[in-house]
């Protein structure tokens, strides 16, 4: 199967870290990606993780073990920009992306 | 250097009607997806293009089609239109031959069908 599950909402205060978690199931698997979504604008790329291990780039890091068929992006020093859904994708080896639900985040002052 | 274009933004249509959405890839881009994103959901996979053929197809009936042009562009087209097609149409570009590489967005078709 598909599933890429990941949760619905999370909330968090400004400065703080949030970490959002994504698994998936390992068959097929080749990459996986973070999009993030503002309310009623394309997704935009955040990140893309092949190896195991963590990824750092700013204030956003995606972590990814493909044995445990398990990632998560890391968001540090939030801001109320980053108010935002959190896209999950994973690519098997075809030429599509296929997308968990989505995880809101609300970042409160 | 202009992103990946769609158009219309929004487009309002009547159930039984047949609507066709555009999409310009990102400049150097050669390969084109498009994505049904319901509200609340998740992108869902429609078909992918290359080298103007239908590379790769989700689980969406014969309903939907689409082309590729000798520029890259790319056109979906909806026929016989539900309720159920209400949602927001993201097409977007990549320039890996294999498809799998970072994949640009556009800013999406809105469709309501009533």
């Amino acid at each position: 199967g598909q599933n890429i599950d990941q949760p619905t909402e999370m909330t968090a205060t400004e400065g703080a870290i949030v970490q959002i978690n994504c698994t998936y199931q390992t068959s097929g698997f080749n990459g996986l990606f973070w999009y993030q979504q503002h309310a009623g604008e394309a997704p935009t790329f955040l990140s893309y993780n092949v190896l195991d291990g963590l990824e750092e780039k700013g204030r956003f890091s995606s972590f990814l073990s493909r044995s445990k068929g398990y990632s998560y992006l890391l968001l540090k020093e939030l801001q109320m920009k980053d108010s935002a859904s959190y896209l999950c994708a994973v690519t098997r080896g075809g030429y599509k992306l296929s997308f968990g639900a989505g995880t809101t985040v609300t970042v409160r002052a | 250097d202009a992103g990946v274009t769609q158009s219309p933004t929004h487009l309002i249509k009547t159930r039984g009607q047949q609507v066709t959405l555009r999409c310009s890839p990102k400049s150097g881009h050669d390969t084109v997806s498009w994505y049904q994103q319901a509200l609340g959901q998740g992108p869902q996979f429609i078909f992918q293009y290359y080298e103007e053929e239908e590379r790769q197809r989700g689980n969406f009936p014969d309903r939907f089609s689409g082309h590729q042009f000798p520029n890259y562009s790319s056109e979906l087209n909806v026929n016989a239109l539900l309720l159920g097609d209400s949602a927001l149409y993201l097409c977007a570009s990549s320039s890996d031959g294999t498809g799998t590489s970072e994949q640009y967005f556009g800013p999406g078709t809105r469709l309501t069908v009533t």
